[in-house]
């Protein structure tokens, strides 16, 4: 069962524009996770917040977390072709160890 | 380069037969993980171990089975398998379950004709 759901399904946008993606969830966490996946290779983990954080950066990544209302966004800064991919987010539940990911958000840089 | 090794990377067999999936963890790692991924599922959660021990489980069929073995290596078992079980399979490690990322390996995609 997926305990994220992204937001949007996908999305198209032109290079050095922003580019957000919504998750929520349903269960109380531990923290909440973002991974990258090219078509069809391993993903790759990206950022990781705890459930009592609230922001958090990495390079051109910008994470938020509301626990209040189960919710999580990421927004890629100045995207490049490189950052076409798909995006997930993973929940570590606090009853057990489990990673769970969404079915993830399909980002699709234009030229 | 992830340092989670899967193998092998393709596999085709046919429905009814058995397949062993293999994953090498990152180096200190003790926990790995066990996805399997398809086109209408998406990344479905099977099991994880932590050091040798089985910690979590998912949705994984009865005719799957895996185990992490002393020196930490894991294996999934694949059995009787249909046409459906056709998907991507992902190991991932860790080394502290709940408190870091997860590395995943390459995968084994699995064709069942």
């Amino acid at each position: 069962s997926q305990q994220g759901e992204e937001d949007p399904q996908a999305l198209s946008i032109q290079e050095g524009e922003n580019a957000t993606m919504n998750c929520s969830y349903k269960t109380s966490i531990n923290n909440l996770q973002w991974y990258r996946q090219n078509s069809g290779r391993g993903l790759v983990h990206l950022i990781l917040i705890r459930s009592n954080e609230r922001e958090k950066h990495s390079g051109r990544l910008r994470v938020t977390l509301d626990t209040s209302k189960k919710s999580s966004s990421l927004l890629i800064t100045a995207s490049r072709a490189a950052d076409t991919a798909s995006y997930f987010c993973a929940t570590d539940a606090n009853r057990d160890d489990k990673i769970i990911f969404g079915k993830g958000t399909r980002l699709h840089i234009l030229p | 380069d992830s340092g989670v090794t899967q193998t092998p990377k393709h596999l085709i067999t046919a429905t009814g037969q058995r397949v062993t999936l293999r994953c090498s963890p990152r180096s200190g790692d003790l926990s790995v993980y066990w996805y399997q991924q398809s086109l209408d599922q998406g990344l479905q959660f099977l099991i994880q171990y932590y050091n040798g021990e089985e910690r979590a489980k998912g949705n994984i069929l009865e005719r799957f089975s895996a185990q992490q073995f002393p020196d930490l290596h894991s294996e999934l078992n694949l059995s009787s398998l249909e046409l459906g079980d056709s998907a991507l399979y992902f190991c991932a490690s860790s080394v502290t379950p709940g408190q870091t990322g997860a590395f995943f390996g390459q995968g084994t995609r699995l064709t069942v004709v």
